[in-house]
């Protein structure tokens, strides 16, 4: 069965230091996805990185990094220079492909508190 | 350009009344997501389009929740005789390629 887990509840972090949100996944499909969203007390769900499955290097956009480790099965985000905007839900997805198509799994989420 | 609209915004329902969610994707978008998210938790799937076909419905909970996209574009999540316990946001999702973009959800509260 695919599944998501992200094992830190919550996380906190002084304004400009870096902070690592982790994320292992499992799933016996070769090919898949994986993805961050960010979503503030707005609701909004964000996208961030996006990592498939075959890259070799790890994804960057910006001040944020996903660090996979294919082995491991692990996808976490790395966040550097961290700003009071940063504040909010970040949840860890991954895609499968099935037969009739894909299927998209979220983690349970770890919600980030930037402090000044 | 536009993304992904959902509306309304906001919904309060009384038990048993029936509720209809509209969702616009990006134009273009031949994939649609619906979710459901729980307070404090992770959107869960409900069901997945591919242009008007409903390729996976696995996800909803019972058969008082129905979707359709019958031009491929705009989509419809309808509950019948809600229930307190359908009380969460409702999200779709659009994508192209790999990346769901998502809509700003529906609120939905069961009286």
């Amino acid at each position: 069965a695919q599944k998501i887990t992200q094992t830190q509840p919550g996380m906190f972090v002084q304004e400009k230091e870096a902070v690592t949100l982790d994320c292992t996944y499992d799933t016996s499909d070769p090919s898949y996805g994986l993805f961050w969203y960010k979503q503030p007390s707005s609701g909004e769900m964000i996208f961030l990185i996006y990592q498939g499955s075959y890259d070799q290097q790890n994804a960057t956009e910006g001040r944020y990094s996903l660090n996979f480790q294919k082995a491991r099965k692990s996808a976490n985000l790395v966040i550097s220079a961290s700003q009071l905007g940063d504040s909010a839900m970040y949840f860890c997805a991954m895609r499968v492909r099935e037969n009739y198509g894909q299927n998209f799994v979220f983690g349970p989420g770890t919600r980030l508190s930037v402090l000044p | 350009g536009a993304g992904v609209s959902q509306s309304p915004r906001y919904k309060v329902a009384k038990r048993g009344q029936d509720v209809a969610l509209r969702c616009d994707p990006i134009s273009g978008h031949v994939s649609l997501f619906w979710y459901q998210q729980a307070l404090g938790q992770g959107p869960e799937f409900l069901t997945y389009f591919q242009n008007e076909a409903q390729l996976d419905k696995s996800g909803l909970p019972s058969d008082r929740f129905f979707a359709e996209r019958p031009e491929g574009s705009v989509s419809t999540l309808k509950i019948q005789r809600t229930q307190q316990e359908d009380s969460a946001v409702y999200l779709c999702a659009s994508s192209l390629a790999e990346t769901q973009y998502f809509g700003p959800g529906t609120r939905l509260l069961v009286l």
